[in-house]
């Protein structure tokens, strides 16, 4: 149990355009999934909380009109890199919740790169 | 803000025992998480432990928790080449977590 799909796995794009990656989680409801950004040998960076329903909580310096989240469903958060960049290339990672503090499962992740 | 440090390297002989080690700053922690990442892939939850626990163990992993000196630390018994990864160190307030850099585990034969 406890399975978070994320899609797509990876992506190539050209600078000025947009992505969005969609964060499921396939067998329990999310109120709260996570997007985090991985750069390479480095450690997880969380971007935002997404909370469904409401507004996403950015952590300080996430540019929120850059990095879009949406959660309308308990299943379904997606993140929108808007006016993609060399520099957001990077590896994005979600998470959520089924058990609270106990389980944070994570989707596989996405590997975007922006030429 | 929370710190949570680890060594970036380990190397262990195939069949030996593999120990990462990892501090922590936040004394408000509730719990402590092991992630292992493989090669292009997100995390897999290997163990947690609750803050008041000192130890727990399950089947080759073995989590130490010294909540005194804030040290977490993982022992994987009988490494094989298949526990060659990185393997983050977490902990949690509230909901949100904090990872350490990454241990890159290589096991040789």
């Amino acid at each position: 149990g406890a399975v978070v799909s994320q899609h797509p796995s990876w992506v190539i794009c050209k600078s000025g355009t947009s992505v969005k990656i969609e964060c499921r989680s396939l067998d329990f409801q999310a109120t709260t999934m996570f997007w985090y950004r991985q750069f390479p040998k480095q450690s997880l960076m969380l971007m935002a909380t997404s909370n469904e329903g409401s507004k996403a909580t950015y952590e300080q310096g996430v540019e929120k009109d850059k990095f879009l989240i949406n959660h309308a469903s308990l299943t379904l958060s997606t993140l929108t890199v808007t006016s993609a960049h060399p520099e957001d290339s990077s590896f994005y990672i979600c998470s959520a919740s089924r058990d609270g503090a106990k389980g944070y499962t994570f989707g596989s992740g996405t590997r975007l790169t922006v030429v | 803000g929370e710190d949570v440090e680890q060594s970036l390297f380990l190397s262990v002989r195939e069949g030996d025992s593999s120990v990462i080690n990892c501090t922590y700053t936040d004394s408000s922690s509730t719990y402590l998480y092991w992630y292992k990442q493989e090669p292009g892939a997100g995390l897999q939850l290997l163990t947690y432990i609750f803050s008041n626990m000192d130890m727990k163990q399950d089947q080759r992993l073995t989590v130490l928790l010294n909540k005194k000196d804030k040290h977490l630390s993982l022992r994987i018994a009988d490494t094989q080449t298949g526990d060659s990864a990185i393997y983050f160190c977490a902990e949690s307030n509230d909901y949100k977590l904090s990872f350490g850099a990454g241990t890159t585990v290589t096991v040789r034969a």
